[in-house]
């Protein structure tokens, strides 16, 4: 079956813009989970829902971030004014249930020049 | 703060070498994961380990668990180019994952 999908791969854009990544995961996947990976370091935890709630997003550095999942299914992160050190590969992951086997997406590359 | 540590971060052996990673944690957990990234892509699940002294293999990789100790591995026997990439475990705790810092791992032919 198909895995997680995430669109754009990358994006490029300009500091102080909005963007918006988006997050398709596999199909009866009630927990999603954002993270944002820089290079050479782990995935960092963002925003974790449980269907169409935010379960928590204790993660988000700061009010400019923020998630969305209206209908349960995808996921959508938003970013607004942003800033160079915004610059980072975006990860999104679902998985049947919390704390089970995670399926990570294959990311969007987001650099703000 | 919930800290996750893994070493080796750098690795570089020789194939039909064995080695261990390990990793490190600082919280009550019963659920540990190994996840296996190449370069520029996104992460792939290796194993799930969901209780004191588990123990999966899958090839040439092994991984345990001991949560009294707050430590896995994650063995390599025998290695090949093939498995030259970052190996990253996770802690699940709290509604979230924590992942270590990773260990880069080339195997040199």
């Amino acid at each position: 079956g198909a895995g997680v999908s995430q669109t754009p791969s990358n994006k490029v854009t300009e500091k102080g813009k909005y963007v918006e990544l988006r997050c398709d995961p596999i199909s009866g996947h009630t927990a999603l989970y954002w993270y944002r990976q820089s290079l050479g370091q782990g995935p960092e935890f963002l925003i974790y829902f449980q269907g169409t709630g935010a379960a928590d997003d204790s993660g988000l550095p700061n009010d400019r971030f923020f998630a969305v999942r209206p209908e349960g299914s995808v996921s959508t992160l938003k970013i607004q004014r942003t800033e160079r050190g915004d610059s980072a590969m975006y990860l999104c992951a679902s998985s049947l249930n919390d704390g089970r086997e995670q399926y990570f997406g294959p990311g969007t590359r987001l650099t703000v020049t | 703060e919930l800290k996750v540590e893994q070493n080796p971060l750098f690795l570089s052996m020789q194939e039909g070498k064995n080695y261990t990673i390990y990793c490190n944690y600082s919280t009550t957990s019963d659920r540990l994961y190994w996840y296996r990234q190449d370069p520029g892509k996104s992460l792939e699940s290796l194993f799930v380990l969901l209780s004191n002294g588990a123990v999966k293999q899958e090839g040439r990789l092994m991984a345990s668990l001991d949560t009294k100790a707050r430590l896995s591995t994650l063995h390599i026997t025998a290695a090949v180019h093939d498995l030259s990439a970052t190996y990253f475990c996770a802690v699940y705790t709290g509604n979230q994952f924590y992942f270590g810092t990773g260990t880069s791992l080339t195997v040199i032919p």
